[in-house]
């Protein structure tokens, strides 16, 4: 089955403790995309990728990392998390860097930094 | 930076009726998305207008653009309590206004009650 998947989908974390959210596609996508959705704020794109090894900054990409070692990949890192980074993360991929091309987005993972 | 706003916020409606959301933006597009959320899920894709097309339909979708106006409208027909969810436009902005290939801008989205 076509997929985005992320791990973990659920985390609760404190401050300061570093962490990394798994995104996988298997869809073969060249296109790759971080988001995060905050209540009133919508969703907000953080990193995206147009291609391996190729990364850049989103809208709000302060307090994060990514890498795109592999194609399928694309973690998410936060070095030292802080209570502003809880929310909600979205990956999403599209076959490429067309701005004509869905999205397919991944379940979400709900981040709590106490 | 937000460039898709979508109206109502929050709409209520009963099954069976029709539910129109509308979406206005402030640059030129190349393409509008709507996208569907389901509480605390994934968003999940329904349908892509470009820029240079007026009307698009699906299944019981209806978008339209006006980029006079610089606004869409969805409209969902024949409502069922299954449509119950979170919509949102997302637009891709044209190059020349600083889009970048692939990048979608979200708006807040309109939260759809469908009632029984």
């Amino acid at each position: 089955e076509a997929q985005v998947t992320q791990n973990p989908r659920y985390l609760i974390t404190v401050t300061g403790k570093k962490l990394t959210v798994t995104c996988s596609q298997n869809m073969n996508h060249e296109y790759m995309s971080w988001y995060r959705q905050d209540p009133g704020l919508g969703l907000r794109q953080i990193y995206y990728s147009m291609n391996v090894e190729v990364t850049d900054k989103g809208d709000v990409p302060e307090g994060y990392k990514v890498s795109r070692k592999e194609k399928r990949n694309f973690p998410l890192i936060l070095e030292s998390p802080s209570p502003n980074q809880t929310s909600l993360y979205f990956c999403a991929s599209s076959w490429d860097g067309s701005s004509y091309n869905e999205q397919f987005f991944g379940p979400g993972t709900r981040l709590t930094v106490l | 930076s937000q460039q898709g706003e979508e109206d109502p916020q929050a709409l209520s409606i009963q099954e069976g009726e029709n539910a129109t959301m509308n979406c206005s933006y402030k640059t030129s597009i190349n393409n509008l998305q709507w996208y569907r959320q389901n509480s605390g899920r994934g968003l999940v894709h329904l349908i892509l207008i470009r820029s240079n097309e007026r009307e698009k339909h699906s299944g019981r979708l209806r978008v339209t653009l006006d980029t006079s106006k610089k606004s869409s409208s969805l409209l969902i027909t024949a409502s069922r309590a299954a449509d119950t969810a979170s919509y949102f436009c997302a637009t891709a902005l044209s190059m020349n206004y600083g889009g970048s290939q692939g990048n979608l801008i979200f708006g807040k989205g309109t939260k759809l009650s469908v009632k029984p």
